[in-house]
């Protein structure tokens, strides 16, 4: 079964401060892995898509890369607007009518202090 | 830009009563999802939709849970005799496509309250 692992649960970081969230994964095979950002009380929100290991994506403060056993988002320079939980999450294709389930990681709950 | 609608937003209701959880997936997409996250947990895979049928379900979604997209816009998710467990954060999704890569959008959520 795959299994999707954060850390750390929680980060508290000053503005400015950057820092780097980790997401580990066993699953069987590599088929990509999405970042979504979490604000308290609302969905998920979808930040980054990586298909491959070597991949990087950016976005604003946001760089998110990946390996074969792990993906890092590394936050540059947080502004107290970045604090949210981010959520990482591989795919689970499925078979009978297509698409994909998520399977997520817990999250680590980003707190950005001026 | 598109997006994910889910009514209500809120939803209290007695243990035993039926609750009908509602969602307008973005209008070009073809797959459709609902997740649940109870309070301090992760998000969760409840069932996947394609073509008017279930493609998919989770060992959460027992004989008490069903989908429904009624018309061509609405995609429900109906809870027959809600259980306090029930009590939740619910989100629909939608996907354009099939495939790994095929990223799922979010709606905000109604959080369920069972009594």
């Amino acid at each position: 079964e795959d299994q999707v692992t954060q850390s750390p649960e929680a980060l508290r970081l000053q503005e400015g401060e950057s820092s780097s969230l980790n997401c580990s994964y066993t699953v069987s095979g590599l088929r990509g892995l999405f970042w979504y950002r979490q604000d308290p009380g609302k969905g998920p929100e979808f930040l980054f898509t990586l298909y491959s290991a070597g991949e990087e994506k950016e976005k604003e403060r946001l760089k998110a890369t990946l390996t074969k056993k792990e993906s890092f988002l590394h936050i540059t320079a947080p502004k107290p607007e970045d604090s949210a939980t981010y959520l990482c999450a591989v795919p689970v294709l499925i078979l009978t009518g297509g698409g994909n389930k998520l399977t997520f990681g817990t999250g680590t709950q980003l707190k950005v202090e001026l | 830009e598109p997006e994910v609608t889910q009514t209500p937003s809120h939803q209290v209701t007695q243990m035993g009563q039926e609750v009908i959880l509602r969602c307008v997936p973005i209008s070009n997409h073809l797959y459709f999802y609902w997740y649940r996250q109870i309070l301090g947990q992760k998000v969760e895979f409840l069932v996947s939709f394609y073509n008017n049928e279930i493609s998919e379900k989770s060992e959460i979604f027992d004989d008490q849970f069903s989908v429904e997209r009624p018309d061509g816009s609405n995609f429900t998710l109906k809870i027959r005799s809600t259980k306090l467990e029930d009590s939740a954060m619910y989100f629909c999704a939608s996907s354009r496509g099939l495939g790994y890569q095929e990223t799922q959008y979010f709606g905000p959520g109604t959080r369920l309250l069972v009594l």
